[in-house]
Formats: C-alpha cells, sequence, structure tokens
C-alpha cells in the first residue's frame, strides 16, 4: 500500500459542484500539504498543515478550503468548483524530525475535470 | 523570498548520451535544494538533495546535481541517459535561513530520450 493515498483518482464534476478530495497518510509524519499542478506552471502550494491545530494558506488558497481531521488526514475542498480549477491535485507530507529540510513525500494525484 | 528557474521546457537526448537539466535558484541565505521526477501519471518522486556538504551529489538511479553558489545553480546530470529516464524533472529549493516553511518549485522540465 502506498504511503501517501488519495481518493479519488479520477473526478469529473460539473461548475457550481462541491467537491472533496482526501489525503491519508502512514508515514506518521505530522506536515501535510496540498498542491496543484498545471502543465507549465510547475507545482504551486494551496494549504499545508503543520499539526491538527495549525493550518496555513498557500500561494493560491482561493476557492479551496481544507480540513486536518486527525494528523494522518487532511482534506481539500472546493466549495463551488469553475473551470479553471481543472488540474491535477497532490497531497504530500514532510517531516520535521529529519533535519527540517522540507523534503516532500507525494501521493499519486487526483485528477479533477470541472465541466 | 525563494524563487526557482528551469530554462529549458524540453531536452531532447540520444540514448547513451549524457544529459542536463539546468536549474538556478534564489534564496536570502543558504538552500536546501531538490529534484524531484513525475513519470505519466504518478507523483512525484524524490531523486536527490542537497543539504551541506560535498557540492556534487549522488542520488537514485545515477542521477547525480552538482551545487554551485557562486552560479546559484543546480543542475542534474546523468552520464549515460537511457529511454526509461523519459520523463517531467522539478528542481524545488528551501531558504534554510529564511521563514518560508515549505518548498518551492520550478515548473519543470520534460526530458525526452530518444533510442
Amino acid at each position: 500500500d502506498a504511503d501517501v493515498t488519495q481518493t479519488p483518482r479520477n473526478r469529473i464534476t460539473k461548475t457550481g459542484k462541491r467537491i472533496m478530495l482526501e489525503c491519508s497518510q502512514t508515514k506518521g509524519h505530522d506536515r501535510m500539504y496540498w498542491y496543484r499542478q498545471d502543465p507549465g506552471l510547475g507545482l504551486q502550494l494551496i494549504y499545508y498543515s503543520f499539526d491538527v491545530k495549525d493550518i496555513n494558506k498557500g500561494e493560491i488558497s482561493d476557492g479551496y478550503s481544507v480540513s486536518r481531521q486527525a494528523q494522518a488526514k487532511f482534506s481539500l475542498s472546493l466549495e463551488s468548483a469553475i473551470p479553471n480549477q481543472t488540474a491535477l491535485y497532490f497531497c504530500a507530507t514532510s517531516d520535521p524530525g529529519t533535519g527540517d529540510t522540507g523534503e516532500l513525500f507525494f501521493g499519486e494525484g487526483s485528477r479533477l475535470t470541472v465541466l | 523570498a525563494q524563487s526557482v528557474a528551469q530554462p529549458e521546457d524540453q531536452v531532447n537526448v540520444a540514448e547513451g548520451n549524457p544529459l542536463t537539466v539546468k536549474c538556478t535558484y534564489s534564496v536570502s541565505g543558504n538552500p536546501y535544494l531538490f529534484w524531484y521526477v513525475q513519470y505519466p501519471n504518478r507523483g512525484l518522486q524524490f531523486l536527490l538533495k542537497y543539504i551541506t556538504g560535498d557540492n556534487l551529489v549522488k542520488g537514485s538511479y545515477g542521477f547525480e546535481a552538482e551545487f554551485n553558489k557562486s552560479q546559484t545553480s543546480f543542475h542534474l546530470k546523468k552520464p549515460s541517459a537511457l529511454v526509461s529516464d523519459s520523463a517531467l524533472y522539478f528542481c524545488a529549493v528551501r531558504d534554510r535561513t529564511g521563514s518560508a516553511r515549505q518548498l518551492t518549485f520550478g515548473s519543470g522540465t520534460q526530458l525526452t530520450v530518444l533510442p
């Protein structure tokens, strides 16, 4: 089983619908992240959480919200999806205990299409 | 602020030839530097990192990268390319002395190794 699991892997939805992408990890890491990948733009940080009570906005948080239900679970929600939120979304974790370099461990990605 | 530039969107190389994927960075202090690889329909996988010490860093699958502080570069290299090396490569940086608590990624370079 993967250390960082994302569900669903693929989702097609319509404009205005609420969507939740879920991430769970078995690495025991405190820090979790949501990134968005668009062709030619690399990865952009949406939100990050350093523990259950510490949630922070990233570069592109508008239109998104998150919930850290437990150390192992971090969900990303689109309250009212719009077509320009069509992208590949990645969850990642990191462990501050290994020198706190920021090294990330990624899930397999969730491809979201908003029609 | 921290930033990363990957000046080439696409790099093509013949199988067996050496390959180089370029990365330059900007940080206020000293950097942590990373290379990740993404195969089609997969998440990002860690290749190698520079933390401190020897400027030549060796990583997975025969890849290496050289940290050059004066040129603020961290180019990825491999002496002999394989067709299976074809993938999307991302450079990432974190300023170890700054206030940023997460990595910043470049826009990615698509490497194609031609048989």
